[in-house]
């Protein structure tokens, strides 16, 4: 059974970092992309973007280049979504999802989604 | 790049339910479809315009014409009550987009 199990809730100040995490289970990591989704309080789904769990190959969303980094380590076949100084605004779910990306015509298929992890900012 | 879809749907139990998502790209790109209910994480229900996931019930079912993509449920329940995403990825491939989400009532 395919499982993407997320790290939990976590509450934080303005200007603090943050790593969170995604781990996988039940299928081959290296063979599959793990994307990020934002959810902020009451709103719809961004896509953030993706890290192959191959290699370090990473693309991001425009809205989100320079705001935070994406990676995965295989070995322990756990993706990671972090920022080094957050913001009131980043205050939100965050998704990771397993993804299936076609190199060619980017074509992204989100068919498994762990439970989401809250992060809050607040003073 | 932008998906639109409406807000809102309301359908009576047993209706069918036609969401729509609109995109200049959907002519050369497929279209995905989530559900999402409150509090859960979204699930995939249609994918590639109109293939369906295994477990996901044949209510459900996706077309496509021009730059509209439909998500069309049959025999609408009161458990299919649930926003619904439309996704997919600009022109040339650069990043994936998702539209602003339609609220399925089920009156």
């Amino acid at each position: 059974e395919v499982q993407l199990v997320q790290s939990g809730a976590e509450v934080k100040k303005p200007g603090e970092s943050l790593k969170i995490s995604c781990q996988g289970s039940g299928y081959s990591f290296t063979s599959y992309w793990i994307g990020w989704v934002r959810q902020m309080p009451g709103k719809g789904l961004e896509w953030m973007g993706i890290s192959y769990g191959g290699d370090s190959d990473t693309r991001y969303s425009p809205s989100f280049q320079g705001q935070v980094t994406i990676s995965a380590d295989q070995s322990i076949s756990t993706a990671y979504l972090q920022w080094s100084s957050l913001k009131a605004s980043d205050t939100a779910m965050y998704y990771c999802v397993r993804t299936y990306y076609d190199i060619l015509t980017s074509y992204s298929e989100f068919d498994y989604w762990g439970q989401g992890t809250l992060v809050t900012v607040s003073s | 790049y932008e998906l639109t879809q409406p807000p809102s749907v309301s359908v009576s139990p047993g209706q069918t339910a036609r969401i729509t998502c609109s995109g200049d790209a959907l002519p050369k790109q497929y279209a995905n479809w989530y559900q999402q209910k409150p509090g859960q994480a979204p699930v995939l229900v249609i994918y590639k315009d109109s293939e369906r996931p295994s477990g996901i019930p044949e209510r459900f079912s996706g077309s496509t014409s021009g730059t509209t993509v439909t998500l069309t449920i049959s025999g609408v329940q009161a458990g299919d009550e649930a926003a619904y995403y439309c996704q997919s990825v600009d022109s040339i491939g650069t990043y994936v987009v998702f539209g602003g989400g339609t609220k399925l009532t089920v009156l």
